[in-house]
């Protein structure tokens, strides 16, 4: 089944430990982005890559690190985790960006960061 | 790219079709429209997008207006499962930016 999948569903951690969450894509994608999702501000991009290695800051980076080694995966690093980030967190791919194609989103990440 | 204005919230009989409206004025020749709904948490759900052509797939129909400053989205026959926040955004010729405004709450009612 084509799909985006992130984990964990759900992290629950510390301020200022360091922490992971992963998305992979089986859809071969080029496009890859992070978004997350708070009441009243909706989403907000954070990240996206455009092919491996290419990496661009999207609306909020600051606090957030990605890589792009495999075309398949793109990690959302959060070195010194705040409150401030306690969030919920999307990924999403696309075949050659949104361009005339729709965007796959994951089921989400619900970040608490105490 | 360009903003979107849609309605905060509509309300549709079971069944019945919902036609949930856009605006976006200021969308520049290139730059396409989609559609997208959210349902509770979830990740959102591609729904369909076009260019200037009307569109249609098995989930809904885009109707875009001939200057392209506005567009309706149409589910042909509400199901409760319909209700969902629905996106309006437009943009997509560059790589990159995906801007999702505030939606349409739609809430589908027996």
């Amino acid at each position: 089944e084509a799909q985006v999948t992130q984990n964990p569903r759900y992290l629950i951690t510390v301020t200022g430990k360091k922490l992971t969450v992963t998305c992979s894509q089986n859809m071969n994608h080029e496009y890859m982005s992070w978004y997350r999702q708070d009441p009243g501000l909706g989403l907000r991009q954070i990240y996206y890559s455009m092919n491996v290695e290419v990496t661009d800051k999207g609306d909020v980076p600051e606090g957030y690190k990605v890589s792009r080694k495999e075309k398949r995966n793109f990690p959302l690093i959060l070195e010194s985790p705040s409150p401030n980030q306690t969030s919920l967190y999307f990924c999403a791919s696309s075949l050659f960006g949104q361009g005339s194609y729709g965007y796959t989103f994951g089921s989400g990440t619900r970040l608490t960061v105490v | 790219d360009a903003k979107t204005t849609q309605p905060p919230s509509m309300d549709c009989a079971e069944g019945r079709a919902a036609n949930l409206p856009c605006n976006h004025s200021t969308i520049s020749g290139n730059e396409y429209v989609y559609w997208y709904r959210q349902i509770h948490s979830q990740g959102p759900q591609y729904i369909i997008h076009g260019l200037k052509n009307n569109e249609t797939n098995e989930m809904a129909s885009l109707i875009i207006t001939e200057d392209r400053k506005s567009s309706t989205l149409i589910l042909p026959h509400a199901t409760l499962r319909d209700t969902a926040v629905y996106y309006c955004i437009v943009g997509g010729t560059s790589y990159g930016k995906l801007t999702f405004g505030q939606g349409t709450i739609l809430t589908v009612h027996p």
